[in-house]
């Protein structure tokens, strides 16, 4: 298995231009998580899904959007990219449970380092 | 609002040292306590998940404890060797409807010199 991967490693943009992050899991997992991790402020969430088709809010969602149109991907995307967006943005996978509360760890990809000019 | 920290920021040892790793949380209400691992330019590794139930996991020379009720967890790693540098992250999960999200300190820096 490859856990959890990310595409792609390493993005340089301009202001104002748009990406789309991708993370796959072959892990079957139902839980997939975005954060951002930023020096000294730890990690950050930023959407989640808790199924295919399913996407929430994390604590800072603005300007980004996600989509999870197949269980093994979960999509990042900036629409208009900022400065305030350079960051090292982390997937992560949870195999959930047939209720809201899980008992297992969250499996994370290697990050995805962005800068934004 | 759930807010995670953790003391010291940094730490630097010799060898062999034995080391505690601090972190606090401010609401007690969590399910569990998980201790990560991160080498430089890498994911986050799971080291040590503790329930809210438990007060302690241990794994090899890593021992988490957990209490709950004054909002502490300690990770101690016993004889400290050079590939233990990294960081590390405490991170919480809610109790009720979380679906498993996590609130991250902003983690120790640690360098065991030979």
């Amino acid at each position: 298995n490859a856990g959890v991967t990310q595409t792609p490693k390493f993005r340089v943009l301009k202001t104002g231009q748009s990406m789309t992050l991708l993370c796959a899991q072959d892990m079957n997992h139902e839980y997939m998580y975005w954060y951002r991790q930023d020096p000294g402020m730890g990690l950050r969430l930023i959407h989640y899904s808790v199924g295919e088709g399913t996407t929430a809010k994390g604590e800072v969602p603005d300007g980004y959007n996600v989509s999870r149109l197949k269980k093994q991907n979960f999509l990042l995307g900036l629409e208009s990219a900022a400065p305030s967006q350079t960051s090292v943005y982390f997937c992560a996978s949870n195999p959930g449970t047939s209720f809201e509360i899980t008992t297992d760890t969250q499996y994370f990809g290697p990050g995805t380092r962005l800068t934004v000019l | 609002k759930q807010e995670v920290t953790q003391i010291p920021a940094a730490l630097s040892v010799p060898e062999g040292e034995n080391l505690v790793l601090n972190c606090s949380f401010t609401d007690s209400a969590i399910y569990n306590l998980q201790w990560f691992r991160q080498d430089p330019g890498k994911g986050l590794t799971s080291l040590l998940l503790i329930q809210s139930s438990q007060r302690e996991q241990t794994s090899g020379r890593l021992n988490a404890s957990l209490d709950k009720s004054s909002g502490r967890s300690t990770l101690y790693i016993a004889a400290s060797q050079p590939g233990d540098s990294a960081t590390y992250l405490c991170a919480v999960s809610a109790g009720g409807t979380s679906y498993g999200k996590l609130t991250f300190g902003q983690g120790t820096i640690l360098t065991v010199h030979p």
